[in-house]
C-alpha cells in the first residue's frame, strides 16, 4: 500500500497562474510531512517541514499546509524559474529514521 | 560551508561488475542517509548512519548492497556483482542529528548506468 502519494504528476502553468500541489499519505502518527524541491540533476532541495493539522509555512511565492490525511503545495503567481519537481516525504512512527517519498509532480511554468 | 558531496557523479559499468560510492557530509552533521532515485519513481530508503550507533540497514534491497562510514565522516555505499536493475541515481544526504525532525541536506547525486 502506498503510504505518500503525490498529484497530478505533471503540471503546465502559465507564469502568473497559481496552483496547488496535493501530497496524500495513508498513516496516522505522523511525525514530520517535508517537501523539497528538485531540479534536473541535483539533488532534491529542502523548502518546508510540517508537523501537525493546521500548519502553514510560506517562502517567497510558495506556501506549504497539512491536514490530518494530506498536505498542500500552492504556488502564487509562479515564475519559470519555478519549474522543478517537487517532492514530499512523510517521516512514520515505529520506522526509526526511515522517510517515505513520494514520486514528485513535475511543474512546468511558461513564460 | 561545502555541502553534501558525492563521487563520482557518472558511473558507467559492466554487468557484474562491483562499484563503490563515495559520500562526504556536512561538517559536524551526525546523521547520513542514503537513497535510491530510478527513473520516474520517488526516493528508496537504503541505510542510515547516526555517529557510531549501529546503521539502520533495512532498505538494503539485497545483500549485494552494503555501506560503510567511519565516525561521523564519509560514508562509501558498496554494490557487488552490479545487475543492471541497480541502474539508477544515488542519493546521499546529511542532517545534523538523528532525531529526523532536523533538515536533511542532500548531495548532487550519482548516476549508475550498469549495461
Amino acid at each position: 500500500e502506498d503510504q505518500v502519494t503525490q498529484s497530478p504528476e505533471a503540471l503546465r502553468l502559465q507564469e502568473g497562474e497559481s496552483s496547488s500541489l496535493n501530497c496524500s499519505y495513508t498513516v496516522s502518527g505522523l511525525r514530520g510531512l517535508f517537501w523539497y524541491r528538485q531540479d534536473p540533476g541535483k539533488g532534491p532541495e529542502f523548502l518546508f517541514t510540517l508537523y501537525s493539522a493546521g500548519e502553514e509555512k510560506e517562502k517567497e511565492r510558495l506556501k506549504a499546509t497539512l491536514t490530518k490525511k494530506e498536505s498542500f503545495l500552492h504556488i502564487t503567481a509562479p515564475k519559470p524559474e519555478d519549474s522543478a519537481t517537487y517532492l514530499c516525504a512523510v517521516r512514520l512512527p515505529n520506522t526509526g529514521n526511515q522517510f517515505y517519498f513520494g514520486t514528485g509532480t513535475s511543474l512546468t511554468v511558461i513564460p | 560551508g561545502a555541502g553534501v558531496s558525492q563521487s563520482p557523479s557518472n558511473k558507467v559499468t559492466e554487468k557484474g561488475k562491483d562499484v563503490e560510492l563515495r559520500c562526504d557530509p556536512i561538517s559536524g552533521h551526525t546523521a547520513l542517509y542514503w537513497y535510491r532515485q530510478r527513473l520516474g519513481q520517488g526516493l528508496e530508503f537504503l541505510i542510515y548512519f547516526q555517529g557510531n550507533s549501529a546503521p539502520d540497514k533495512s532498505g538494503l534491497p539485497s545483500d549485494r548492497f552494503s555501506a560503510e562510514r567511519t565516525g561521523e565522516s564519509v560514508s562509501t555505499l558498496t554494490i557487488q556483482r552490479t545487475q543492471q536493475e541497480d541502474s539508477a541515481v544515488y542519493l546521499c544526504a546529511s542532517s545534523l542529528s538523528w532525531t529526523g525532525t532536523d533538515t536533511q541536506y542532500f548531495g548532487p547525486g550519482t548516476r549508475l548506468t550498469v549495461l
